[in-house]
């Protein structure tokens, strides 16, 4: 079971970069990466996925390094509308489910202020 | 709009009650998922299907069922209800497993 470690919160101002570093020391072999986010009231969204290295979209960045024992999601010039709770979760994207890798954390919450 | 589509938004109810939460998935997504999320415990992992089969359970209570009909759609049963369920319930669903992908808005339950 990849149990996640992330920050509990953390605070920004409007136009400065949010990394949120996400520690998964048990990841297996099959595992991806993924992001979500979500703002109170509503179901949380995916934002990224990634295997290894650097992937990018329109929302953010997502880092790993080599060993993938952790993960970095960059959010570039964040606005107030980003204030929001960021989790990580780590599981294969096939059929070899197991309930603890779907079991969401704590999440990071992440408040930008102007 | 992810796709997914839950009803009722809202249902109160009282305690000892019974009651149905429905959700479709996202057009083409074999697996659902289906969590609760309380104001002090934040989001737990109820059950997942996968075409029509349980796939993975996690801390869902025995009050509490769901099951995946051929259509995809699914339900989870709550009955004999108690304060201590009124939260909300989201559901989500991917297209072949693993993570879910795509969340509903949630149904609000509210037992009084």
């Amino acid at each position: 079971l990849a149990k996640t470690t992330q920050p509990i919160s953390m605070d920004s101002y409007e136009g400065q970069e949010v990394n949120i570093t996400c520690s998964h020391n048990n990841i297996a072999t099959n595992d991806y990466i993924t992001w979500y986010q979500q703002f109170p009231s509503q179901g949380p969204r995916f934002i990224i996925q990634g295997y290894k290295t650097k992937v990018t979209n329109e929302v953010a960045s997502l880092f790993i390094p080599a060993d993938r024992k952790s993960s970095t999601l960059s959010l570039p010039r964040v606005s107030l509308s980003d204030t929001a709770v960021y989790y990580c979760l780590v599981g294969d994207k096939g059929t070899t489910d197991s309930w603890g890798k779907l079991q969401f954390g704590s999440g990071t919450q992440v408040v930008v202020t102007p | 709009d992810s796709g997914v589509t839950q009803t009722p938004k809202h249902l109160i109810t009282a305690t000892g009650q019974r009651v149905t939460l429905r959700c479709s998935p996202r057009s083409g997504d074999l697996s659902v998922y289906w969590y609760q999320q309380s104001l002090d415990q934040g989001l737990q992992f109820l059950i997942q299907y996968y075409n029509g089969e349980e796939r993975a359970k996690g801390n869902i209570l025995e009050r509490f069922s769901a099951q995946q009909f051929p259509d995809l759609h699914s339900e989870l049963n709550l009955s004999s209800l108690e304060l201590g369920d009124s939260a909300l319930y989201f559901c989500a669903s991917s297209p072949q497993g693993g993570l879910p992908q795509h969340f509903g808005d949630g149904t609000r339950l509210s037992i009084l």
